[in-house]
């Protein structure tokens, strides 16, 4: 079974700053979809970025990027020029590509971010 | 365009009950999935159902159960209720392709005196 990890339970960054969250998975398939997602207090869950496996560049959304390493099983999250709005949970997750359409979704622990004004 | 929508979005219960929460997902959707979230265990998978058909399933007792209706409207069930299936249980719908985006509503906050 795959499993995600995400090792900051928290982290805070002041705003206009950078801040990277860590995620580390463990899968033995090759074909694969990973995701960050951001809960605001709000509760609803939104997704920030989505990368795929096959693909070797990584994926970039405005001021959030990551950094996927297939073979260190690692993908960050970046946020640059952090705001107010980013603070939030987020939640690393992963998406096996193999599993005949499922689109169920793995996810880890969540890291807590605060912006700091 | 409507987001996902749950209903209840709270209610308590008390042990020994059973509970039914409704989903209505994103007009076009057909694929609905629910997730269960608590501070101890994270978000963990329960079951997803594609054109009325479970198409995967978690490792939840049977006391979990759901459905979907040809509206794609989704419904899930707790019956005989216990303190631990306290949550907030989130979900989400998609187009069902391999985009691989779900779309997740608010949640239905369940507390189990």
């Amino acid at each position: 079974a795959q499993t995600v990890t995400q090792s900051q339970p928290e982290m805070s960054v002041q705003e206009a700053e950078t801040v990277t969250l860590s995620c580390t998975y463990d899968t033995s398939e090759s074909d694969y979809y990973l995701f960050w997602y951001k809960q605001p207090p709000s509760r609803q869950m939104i997704l920030v970025i989505r990368q795929e496996a096959y693909k070797q560049q990584n994926a970039t959304e405005n001021r959030f990027s990551v950094n996927f390493q297939k073979a260190a099983k690692s993908f960050s999250l970046k946020i640059s020029d952090s705001q107010l709005g980013d603070a939030a949970m987020y939640f690393c997750a992963y998406r096996s590509a193999t599993q005949g359409g499922s689109e169920k979704l793995v996810f880890g622990k969540g890291t807590k971010l605060t912006v700091n004004p | 365009k409507a987001g996902v929508t749950q209903t209840p979005r709270y209610l308590i219960k008390t042990r020994g009950q059973q509970v039914t929460l409704s989903c209505s997902p994103i007009s076009g959707h057909r694929s609905v999935s629910w997730y269960q979230q608590t501070p101890g265990q994270g978000l963990q998978f329960l079951f997803e159902y594609f054109s009325e058909t479970q198409r995967n399933k978690g490792n939840f007792p049977g006391r979990f159960s759901g459905r979907q209706f040809s509206n794609s409207r989704s419904e899930m069930n707790v019956s005989t209720l216990e303190l631990g299936d306290s949550a907030l249980y989130l979900c989400a719908s998609s187009r069902g392709g391999h985009t691989g985006e779900l779309f997740f509503g608010e949640g239905s906050r369940l507390t189990v005196l």
